[in-house]
This record gives C-alpha cells, sequence and structure tokens, in this order.
C-alpha cells in the first residue's frame, strides 16, 4: 500500500510569487491534514479536512494560504503571494477515523525556501 | 489547551547505552500522546501511542514508553541504542474528540559508535 505522498519535495521560490504543494493521502482516508514546521520550531496544525470539506481550519496563518481538496481525494496547498516567513517544511497527513485514537500517516513533507 | 515540552534539542548516546528521550504535556483532559520518528528525507513515521490502556507502550524497534499521570510525562526509552535509531524524535498530543495535533519542538538523536 502506498503510503502519503508530497509534490515536490523541494520549492525556492521569491518573494511575492505563487507555490502550490500537493498531496496524495493514503487511498481510502477521508482526512486529511497539512501541518508546518518552520526551522527550529515545533510542528504545527494547519487544517483539516474531511472528504472535501475544511472540517478545522484554525491553524492556517493567514489569506495567503489557500488549501483545496476537490473530490476529496488529493489536496493543494496553495501559498499567493508567498513570503519570507512562509519558508519551511509542508507536512500533509491522513487517518482513516480523525479520532484521537487515529494513527495519523505523515508523508515525508515539501521543503520551501522562500528568497 | 494541551502542549507538550520536550527537553533537550539534541541528545548523544553512545552505540549499546540507554536511550531517555523526555517528553511532559500539558493538558486539561485526559490525553493521548504519541511519539513518532522522523528519518532523513523520510515522513513522521508512528512509534508507539498511549490512548489509556496500559501506561507501560511498547513501540517498534524496541523502543517503549510510560505514561506517569503524576508526572505529567511520556518518556521515550530504549535499552539499547543503535547506530541506525539516529533520527529525530517528536512526542505530541491529541485531544480524545480532537483532530490536530501538539508537537514538541523536537530531539534529534546521534548515536555515536
Amino acid at each position: 500500500e502506498a503510503g502519503v505522498t508530497q509534490f515536490p519535495s523541494h520549492s525556492v521560490i521569491e518573494k511575492g510569487q505563487t507555490v502550490t504543494l500537493r498531496c496524495d493521502p493514503i487511498s481510502g482516508h477521508d482526512n486529511l491534514y497539512w501541518y508546518r514546521r518552520v526551522m527550529g520550531k515545533e510542528i504545527k496544525f494547519l487544517l483539516h479536512f474531511v472528504k472535501e470539506s475544511k472540517q478545522d481550519e484554525s491553524g492556517m496563518p493567514n489569506n495567503r494560504f489557500l488549501a483545496e481538496r476537490t473530490g476529496g481525494t488529493y489536496s493543494t496547498l496553495k501559498v499567493q503571494p508567498a513570503e519570507l516567513e512562509d519558508s519551511g517544511v509542508y507536512f500533509c497527513a491522513s487517518s482513516q477515523v480523525g479520532a484521537g485514537t487515529d494513527t495519523q500517516y505523515f508523508g515525508p513533507g515539501t521543503r520551501l525556501t522562500v528568497l | 489547551a494541551q502542549s507538550v515540552t520536550q527537553l533537550g534539542s539534541h541528545v548523544s548516546v553512545s552505540e549499546g547505552a540507554l536511550v531517555l528521550l523526555r517528553c511532559n504535556y500539558s493538558s486539561s483532559v485526559p490525553p493521548y500522546l504519541f511519539w513518532y520518528v522522523q528519518y532523513p528525507n523520510q515522513g513522521l513515521q508512528l512509534l508507539l501511542k498511549y490512548t489509556s490502556a496500559a501506561t507501560l507502550v511498547k513501540g517498534i524497534n524496541g523502543f517503549e514508553a510510560e505514561f506517569k499521570k503524576s508526572e505529567t510525562s511520556f518518556h521515550l526509552t530504549k535499552p539499547s541504542a543503535h547506530m541506525s535509531d539516529a533520527a529525530e524524535y517528536f512526542c505530541a498530543v491529541i485531544s480524545r474528540a480532537g483532530n490536530q495535533f501538539y508537537f514538541g519542538t523536537g530531539t534529534s538523536l546521534t548515536v555515536i559508535p
């Protein structure tokens, strides 16, 4: 069974540009999560999808970030326009149930560098 | 509110020595606690989780952790370190009804031959 995949693995862009990150969850997982780790800090929750609906987007930093999950399969996270402080590693995770006991399976992350 | 604190951003141990990675949690409700490991260029992999069954939880690769409510701790241990254990380790807490993890800042483990 394929795990959570993320594309690209690395992205280097200039301030003001747009970047779109993609996440493909494990097949059959209705729950999809985005997290971000800024260098040296903890991994922080961004948002949670259940199928195509946003269940919780309380962690989204600001309106420059837009997440979508059309059709309830893969998800994209767009940053427009990117700022220097957006640099970090963006992780995607998926799970079956979405409850506290449920294991979230993480992808390898996308390392975003904004110059 | 929930949070975890990992003491020590970097830990070095000799091969064969005890591994002890510390995690303390703060939670207003009984928590679920997790340890994840990230090997270089890989995603986070679940080591073990505590979901209020046994307080001593055994995980993969010989790791275990003990939930101690009185100390609000969930320290990760392994009796004998292997070179392959070199990685970054993350402690995390999640509420029973919750959907989001609260992670610690991570502990990078170095194993010295």
